[in-house]
């Protein structure tokens, strides 16, 4: 199972704020690794939304954005639209036992 | 325009071998360190195994070790998964991915995943 929780499922309406959770631990975003965000429509590949905790890729939109905290990290989406539904992963790397990268456990964004 | 395309899935026996193959184009590849993560059916992702950009240095997931081989052909810009000794738990849409040479070394990675994958099926 995976190392980093996330909400099963966050909502919100059409314009609206919604933020996404990544909780880990000491051996992981505690540790100090950096936390990336990843976004995945059905049936498609993910797509790297997020990377080394608040950067955007090139064509990604700013309502998009991440921070760091301690063992935990957060993925802001402000001014929802409706092209935002779907899932997100947070991912780092966790040190314990012989190194993994981890992913979290996923979250649907639904636009009411 | 980076672009990665994979292929080498099927439906395997338990025990069985398949390779998986990704070319890629669009990017310099021996610049880039690269990796394969699955997704098992209506579940979350999952890293597999990456390598560094010279193919020297190779990492794989515990569950996968001594059963799958990660390498890379930078002549031909590919990237390969060899997977032996399959098990129901292997069955998965395999993608790989590439992490910008930006984003330094092992393992402060995150993967660039562009191909739409190649699925794995390991059933008797």
């Amino acid at each position: 199972q995976s190392v980093l929780t996330q909400p099963p499922s966050v909502s919100g309406a059409p314009g609206q704020t919604v933020t996404i959770s990544c909780s880990g631990s000491s051996s992981n975003i505690g540790a100090g690794y950096d936390v990336h965000w990843y976004q995945q429509f059905p049936g498609t590949a993910p797509k790297l939304l997020i990377y080394v905790n608040s950067n955007r890729p090139s064509g990604v939109p700013d309502r998009f954005s991440g921070s760091k905290s301690g063992a935990s990290a957060s993925l802001a989406i402000t001014g929802l639209q409706a092209e935002d539904q779907a899932d997100y992963f947070c991912q780092s790397y966790d040190h314990s036992l012989s190194g993994s990268y981890v992913f979290g456990t996923g979250t649907t964004v639904t636009v009411l | 325009e980076v672009q990665m395309v994979e292929s080498g899935g099927g439906l395997v026996q338990p025990g069985g071998s398949l390779r998986l193959s990704c070319t890629a184009s669009g990017f310099t590849f021996n610049s880039n360190a690269m990796t394969w993560v699955r997704q098992a059916p209506g579940k979350g992702l999952e890293w597999v195994s990456s390598t560094s950009a010279s193919g020297v240095s190779t990492f794989h997931r515990d569950s996968v070790k001594g059963r799958f081989t990660i390498s890379r052909d930078n002549s031909r810009n590919t990237l390969y998964l060899q997977l032996h000794s399959l098990r129901a738990e292997d069955t998965a849409m395999y993608y790989c991915a590439r992490t910008p040479s930006e984003a330094g070394t092992f393992p402060y990675w995150y993967f660039d995943l562009r191909g739409r994958g190649t699925l794995v099926t390991v059933s008797s």
